[in-house]
């Protein structure tokens, strides 16, 4: 079983439309998570950290169960500007030495 | 402005020429990583360093070698490259919340 597993996708929804990813991770103490963004050819960047009660930032919710081992991701109200891949990334050490990256989904938000 | 610098950002090279991609950030991390992004695979980690002159293996390490002279720069180095190195490599450097700063990328082809 891979240390982080997400849907590759692609996930395909209109403009508007609500979508949910999830992320599984193996390692029962990983210790912190998060969610990037990353567009066509460029560089990851930080979407939301993921705390164990659950955070949100504008139309984006990031949930973490830690009994299931999985985060995910939740997208109000799609923007065309949301089409990117999503990485979910889960820290297994208390360090951050060693992140571990999942193979990321990809969405497009269709007009 | 916060940054990771690499260089270069595109290299077309043949089996056997050593190489170095440079990495510089300019935060005052102690933790930088690289990274190797292929299809399907998803980010994976070369090497990381902790801290100048700490450094050590990530998941796939294999045929590069890093050096941690000084704390802004981390470059990676391929002694004798191979045509199963073609990849996107990224450089990154952590800040005290987890957070990966992400260099633009290097786009690498061994023919």
């Amino acid at each position: 079983r891979k240390e982080v597993e997400q849907d590759p996708g692609p996930f395909n929804v209109p403009e508007g439309a609500t979508v949910a990813f999830n992320c599984t991770y193996s390692n029962s103490a990983s210790q912190s998570f998060f969610w990037y963004r990353q567009d066509c050819r460029k560089e990851p960047k930080l979407l939301m950290s993921v705390y164990s009660s659950g955070n949100e930032d504008g139309r984006f919710t990031a949930q973490l169960n830690r009994a299931s081992q999985y985060i995910s991701l939740l997208i109000r109200d799609s923007k065309l500007s949301d089409s990117a891949t999503y990485l979910c990334a889960v820290n297994m050490e208390t360090s951050y030495d060693k992140v571990i990256f999942g193979p990321g989904t990809s969405l497009s938000v269709i007009p | 402005e916060a940054q990771v610098t690499q260089n270069p950002r595109y290299l077309i090279t043949v089996t056997g020429k050593k190489l170095t991609v440079t990495c510089s950030q300019n935060m005052n991390h102690e933790y930088m990583s690289w990274y190797r992004q292929d299809p399907g695979l998803g980010l994976r980690q070369i090497y990381y360093s902790m801290n100048v002159e700490v450094t050590d293996k990530g998941d796939v390490p294999e045929g590069y070698k890093v050096s941690r002279k000084e704390k802004r720069n981390f470059p990676l180095i391929l002694e004798s490259p191979s045509p199963n190195q073609t990849s996107l490599y990224f450089c990154a450097s952590v800040d005290l919340g987890g957070e990966l700063f992400f260099g633009e990328g290097s786009r690498l082809t061994v023919l």
